[in-house]
């Protein structure tokens, strides 16, 4: 079974700086998604950014990167210019490469780390 | 609004009551989820549709839960004899079939938040 692990349970980080939110991973797959999710509080979670693991390029979506170390099972989440919008509870998560039509693909999610971006 | 909606909000019941859940996904999606996340963790599987079929079920899902999608479209969650534990928030999410990129996505409901008394 895969695994996520977020170390850091609350980040914080001045408007218009950058902060790094740390993902690591635990599988056996060779073929996977990831992905951060951000769950503002009392509002529906939405997704950040999404990472193929066979795309040695690592994803990026206007503010918002992704450190992807495969062989380490590494995914950080890089946020720049952070804005006060950015604050939320952000999650990683894993997905299996699908295996047959209908397999569920469901997403592994890690605990969270709640981000505070401070005036 | 076309994304997912899920009704009720918020739902308090006394324990050993039974409560029911419904979800409504995007329309053209054929796959539908059930997850629950408690305070302070992240969401976890609970069940799985592709259109009316229930192909997927997490060891979460007790024999007190039951989920439907009767006609492939909404989907409603139940659980009889609510215990303390069952305080959570329950998610749903769908996203279209097939393969490309772009089909890979959940898209998440507002969630039902349940305490039990």
């Amino acid at each position: 079974a895969q695994t996520v692990t977020q170390s850091q349970p609350e980040m914080s980080v001045q408007e218009a700086e950058t902060v790094t939110l740390s993902c690591t991973y635990d599988t056996s797959e060779s073929d996977y998604y990831l992905f951060w999710y951000k769950q503002p509080p009392s509002r529906q979670m939405i997704l950040v950014i999404r990472q193929e693991a066979y795309k040695q390029q690592n994803a990026t979506e206007n503010r918002f990167s992704v450190n992807f170390q495969k062989a380490a099972k590494s995914f950080s989440l890089k946020i720049s210019d952070s804005q006060l919008g950015d604050a939320a509870m952000y999650f990683c998560a894993y997905r299996s490469q699908e295996i047959s039509s209908g397999s569920a693909r469901q997403l592994t999610f890690g605990s969270g780390t709640q981000l505070t971006v401070l005036p | 609004d076309t994304g997912v909606s899920q009704d009720p909000r918020h739902k308090i019941t006394k324990r050993g009551q039974n409560v029911t859940f419904r979800c409504d996904p995007i329309s053209e999606h054929n796959r539908l989820y059930w997850y629950r996340q408690t305070l302070g963790q992240g969401p976890e599987f609970l069940t799985y549709f592709q259109n009316e079929a229930q192909l997927e079920k997490s060891r979460l899902l007790s024999d007190r839960f039951s989920a439907e999608r009767p006609k492939g479209s909404f989907s409603t969650l139940e659980i009889q004899r609510t215990e303390q534990g069952d305080s959570a928030m329950y998610l749903c999410a769908s996203r279209a079939g097939g393969r490309a990129v772009f089909d890979n996505e959940q898209f998440f409901g507002p969630g039902t938040r349940l305490t039990v008394l």
